[in-house]
């Protein structure tokens, strides 16, 4: 299994839900990222997760909070989001710790907060 | 100025042409993603490098870490290499904008 599976593919939210964002491989990788990516804009890092500890949070609102249950599974939990929210997030992961490793992506999970 | 600052910004071409994006960073980085992404959202990672050159199919990546500047080239190019190109560090957290590339029939 090479791939990154993120579900759901689409996911439309009112502003006061609680859902999440859900990313898995079994390529036995110990760095997995989430990422937020607008329209025509490269993605933005929001977290790392390298050995099941969070190594980097980019100073992302605490309205979304990550969460790594174990090596092969990362969840985004989003809660209380706002329209500007809206965007594609992405799920990757590469097989050391964060760094120079070559990443591999999910398809990305597309979000519509009304 | 943004740290990673790639050119063209948008490219068409014909099918069968060769085709340059060129990526150009103001700090030091010690591993260069470029990275495809199609309509839709998918990025693929397409090649990390630190020196010299890479190749895989018809796509080439060169580094030069001193100019700090590396290139992305497609040889006979195809519709399907329409996307865009996006290059960066992981690990320094940069990316640059990305080339929008559309390979005409």
């Amino acid at each position: 299994d090479t791939e990154v599976t993120q579900t759901p593919k689409h996911l439309v939210m009112g502003m006061t839900n609680k859902k999440s964002l859900k990313c898995e491989q079994h390529m036995g990788h110990r760095a997995m990222y989430w990422y937020k990516q607008k329209a025509k804009k490269p993605p933005e890092l929001m977290f790392v997760y390298s050995y099941e500890k969070l190594s980097i949070n980019e100073s992302v609102p605490s309205r979304f909070s990550p969460e790594c249950p174990n090596s092969s599974l990362l969840n985004l939990h989003l809660h209380a989001l706002q329209p500007e929210d809206s965007a594609l997030y992405l799920c990757a992961s590469s097989e050391f710790g964060a760094g120079a490793n070559v990443l591999t992506f999910g398809a990305g999970s597309r979000l519509t907060v009304l | 100025k943004n740290e990673v600052e790639q050119s063209p910004q948008n490219l068409t071409a014909q099918e069968g042409e060769f085709i340059t994006i060129n990526c150009s960073y103001s700090v030091g980085i010690s591993a260069l993603h470029w990275l495809q992404q199609h309509p839709g959202g998918g990025i693929v990672s397409l090649f990390m490098l630190s020196s010299g050159k890479k190749k895989h199919g018809r796509l080439i990546a060169t580094i030069n870490i001193q100019e700090k500047h590396s290139s992305l080239h497609i040889t006979a190019s195809h519709p399907r290499d329409s996307a865009v190109y996006i290059c960066g560090s992981n690990y320094q957290l940069i990316w640059g904008a990305g080339t929008k590339l559309i390979i005409k029939p």
